[in-house]
């Protein structure tokens, strides 16, 4: 299994400030397609998780500008600007590049 | 818009088994995926496998061969999973997500005590 290794554990970050959360993949998610499987989320608390960018740098639909995705084939980030109060909750990176997907263990960001 | 509606907490005993439901609309179920997921609170999200509703056909994560079954009803837009000989390590909250994981059930809780 692909192992998805985030860091850090948690992220405390004042309000208009931005806060960048890591994601290394133990194999490459470049598919024979082109596309970087690698797949970012939010679940604020109590909440399902929401989709926020999708093969590695696309915004979901609806999701703020302020979040935004980069990377190469094993080492990802996902960058929140001006982060907001809204934004408080566990942030998941995730691939889709063969089964079974698979997780990271999530970062908690907070606001100071 | 699109929603994805399960069905509620379940409380089990040891041994027994649970058809969880995720009802769809908004759109077109048939023609889509569905994943399912588990997640223990406090800890990350474990993805159990998928169905594809246009004809059934299915993947598993390993770990979750002969635990999970996925079904779709393709009449009512609704898929269903169920988890058979529940033991507390069964105990979780469960979610059910559509292609593309862009939209999530509201998750069902699922404890599984004698």
């Amino acid at each position: 299994d692909i192992v998805m290794t985030q860091a850090p554990l948690s992220v405390s970050v004042t309000p208009g400030e931005s806060a960048s959360i890591s994601c290394r993949s133990s194999k490459s998610l470049l598919s024979s397609k082109g596309i970087t499987s690698l797949y970012w989320y939010l679940q604020r608390p109590g909440k399902s998780p929401q989709l926020l960018i999708y093969r590695m740098s696309n915004l979901a639909s609806g999701v703020p500008d302020r979040f935004s995705g980069s990377g190469s084939e094993t080492d990802f980030t996902l960058k929140i600007s001006k982060v907001e109060t809204e934004d408080v909750g566990v942030y998941y990176c995730g691939h889709r590049l063969e089964y079974p997907f698979t997780f990271g263990s999530g970062t908690k960001l907070e606001i100071k | 818009q699109v929603k994805l509606q399960q069905s509620g907490a379940e409380l089990v005993k040891p041994g027994a088994s649970v058809k969880l439901s995720c009802k769809t609309s908004g759109y077109t179920f048939s023609t889509s995926y569905m994943s399912w997921f588990k997640q223990i609170p406090g800890q990350s999200i474990e993805w159990i496998g998928m169905i594809y509703a246009g004809d059934g056909g299915t993947g598993y994560n390993q770990k979750f061969k002969g635990k999970a079954t996925l079904t779709v009803d393709t009449s009512s837009s609704t898929a269903y999973m169920d988890l058979s000989s529940l033991t507390t390590e069964d105990s979780a909250v469960y979610f059910c997500a559509r292609t593309g994981m862009d939209a999530w059930g509201q998750g069902a809780s699922v404890t599984v005590s004698s």
